[in-house]
C-alpha cells in the first residue's frame, strides 16, 4: 500500500539557518503530494502541494519539488525564523488506487531557536 | 479565516466507556474526515463521509466506530467501548469539495486519553 516516511525529529535549528525536512514515499498510482504544517494549539494547514512530477510547490519561502525517479518531496527554507517552528507533515493521495484519503507521514518538530 | 472547530480539546475516559468526539467543520463544506495519531506514530486516516453517509473508511474503523451528523452543523465521531489502543489525538476535517487534490482544514484535534 501506500506510504509516507518522513525524517525524525526534533530538528533544532538557529534564526536563518538553511532547512531541509525529508520525505519520501511509496505510491502505486499516481500521487499528488503535499505538506501540511500545524502550529502549536492549532490544526494541520496545508503549506504546499505538487500534483505531478517535477512540479515545484512554494509558500510562505517553503519549497518541495516532486521527483518521481527518486520518490521524494523534501521541503526546504533558504532562511528559517523562530515563526516556523511547528510540526510539518509529509502527506500523499493517489489517484490511482481510487482512495481519496490522505496518507500522512509521522510528522517532523521543527524547533527555531533565536 | 473560517476553521474547523473540535470539542474537548482532551477527553479522559475509562476503558469500556463510549465516547463522542465532536467537530464543527467550516459552514459551506459538504466533505468531512476523522483522523487520528497515536503519539510518536503516523496520522491515519479513519473515515470520509459526504451527504448523510460514509464514503470511505479505512481498516482502522470498525464496528467499534460511528459517525453522524445530527444537526447540519456538528459532525461527531464515537466510539462505543473505548479501549487502551484508541488514545490517540483525534482531528476533524473538511473539504468544499471531493478530489485528491482537494484542501482540507483541520481542527486543532482532541486528545483522547483511555485509562
Amino acid at each position: 500500500g501506500d506510504s509516507v516516511t518522513q525524517m525524525e525529529g526534533p530538528v533544532t535549528l538557529s534564526e536563518e539557518a538553511f532547512l531541509t525536512i525529508n520525505c519520501t514515499y511509496t505510491a502505486t498510482g499516481y500521487p499528488s503530494l503535499f505538506w501540511y504544517v500545524q502550529y502549536p494549539g492549532e490544526g494541520l494547514q496545508l503549506l504546499l502541494k505538487a500534483t505531478k512530477a517535477d512540479d515545484k510547490g512554494s509558500n510562505k519561502g517553503f519549497e518541495a519539488t516532486y521527483r518521481k525517479e527518486t520518490t521524494s518531496f523534501h521541503l526546504e527554507k533558504g532562511s528559517v525564523q523562530v515563526s516556523d517552528s511547528a510540526v510539518y507533515f509529509c502527506a500523499l493521495s493517489d489517484r490511482g488506487t481510487g482512495r481519496r484519503a490522505l496518507t500522512f507521514g509521522s510528522g517532523t518538530r521543527l524547533q527555531v531557536q533565536p | 479565516e473560517p476553521e474547523v472547530t473540535q470539542t474537548p480539546s482532551h477527553q479522559v475516559t475509562q476503558m469500556g466507556q463510549e465516547v463522542i468526539l465532536r467537530c464543527v467543520p467550516i459552514s459551506n463544506h459538504l466533505y468531512f474526515y476523522w483522523y487520528r495519531q497515536i503519539l510518536g506514530q503516523k496520522v491515519e486516516f479513519l473515515v470520509s463521509f459526504y451527504n448523510n453517509e460514509i464514503s470511505e473508511k479505512s481498516e482502522i474503523f470498525d464496528d467499534q466506530f460511528s459517525v453522524e451528523r445530527p444537526d447540519g452543523s456538528n459532525f461527531t465521531l464515537k466510539i462505543r467501548s473505548t479501549k487502551l489502543e484508541d488514545s490517540a489525538m483525534y482531528f476533524c476535517a473538511s473539504s468544499e469539495a471531493e478530489g485528491t487534490n482537494e484542501k482540507l482544514f483541520f481542527g486543532s484535534g482532541t486528545q483522547l486519553s483511555v485509562l
